[in-house]
């Protein structure tokens, strides 16, 4: 079974600060592939980012970046000198490669807001 | 149009009503999904069709019907819902079914709001 664990339900900050995302994941698939959504009052997931598990090299984009460590199963989603259009939800998900690879498993989610 | 578009955007149903959820995307994808999206739930996957095939219906009720006539649109069918059935409707696309290296793109979303 697949499980994605994001522990922090809401984060509040102001403007400028950085701000990490949690996000700890279970799988016993030896192959996965992990994402990060964000989800804005409008509704609509966009995609940020996917990492793939036999790639550990870490990504920044822009004021993004993304720490995926195997070793203790968590991929981290940092964002550096946070803005106001910021705020969102934001979902850590897992698809495997075993029967079920199109079925994305997604944690419960980490209300971002950030404040003028 | 691009992307994923869904409408309608807001839907107000009574729980007698017969209503319709579509979905339409133009990223040239072969599989869609539907997911429903309560509050304080994680996302709950519905259902997968891939080509046009059904692939995957994760023990929705029938209350709900899907049907998928090419690989560009996808429906949901609503009749006689019930309160609970309140919720973020969305659609997404992937490059294929497996998805393995193709990330889904999600749609704006439906709120359902049954009365």
């Amino acid at each position: 079974a697949q499980k994605v664990t994001q522990a922090q339900t809401e984060i509040s900050v102001v403007e400028k600060e950085d701000v990490t995302l949690d996000c700890v994941y279970e799988t016993r698939d030896t192959t996965y592939y992990l994402f990060w959504y964000k989800q804005p009052p409008s509704g609509e997931l966009v995609f940020l980012i996917r990492r793939n598990s036999f790639d550990e090299q870490n990504e920044i984009s822009g004021r993004y970046s993304w720490n995926f460590q195997k070793s203790t199963s968590s991929f981290n989603f940092t964002i550096t000198a946070s803005q106001v259009v910021d705020s969102a939800v934001y979902f850590c998900a897992l698809k495997g490669s075993g029967g079920s690879n199109y079925k994305l498993t997604f944690g419960k989610g980490t209300l971002l807001t950030v404040n003028p | 149009e691009t992307g994923v578009t869904q409408t309608p955007r807001h839907l107000v149903m009574g729980m007698t009503n017969k209503k319709s959820l579509k979905c339409e995307q133009h990223l040239g994808h072969n599989a869609m999904y539907w997911y429903k999206q309560s509050a304080k739930k994680p996302l709950e996957l519905m259902f997968v069709y891939s080509l046009e095939e059904r692939v995957e219906n994760n023990s929705v009720p029938s209350r709900f019907s899907p049907e998928c006539p090419n690989s560009s649109h996808l429906f949901l069918h609503l009749h006689t819902l019930q309160p609970e059935d309140s919720a973020l409707y969305l659609c997404a696309s992937s490059q294929d079914r497996s998805g393995a290296i193709h990330e889904q793109y999600f749609g704006p979303g439906t709120r359902l709001t049954v009365t």
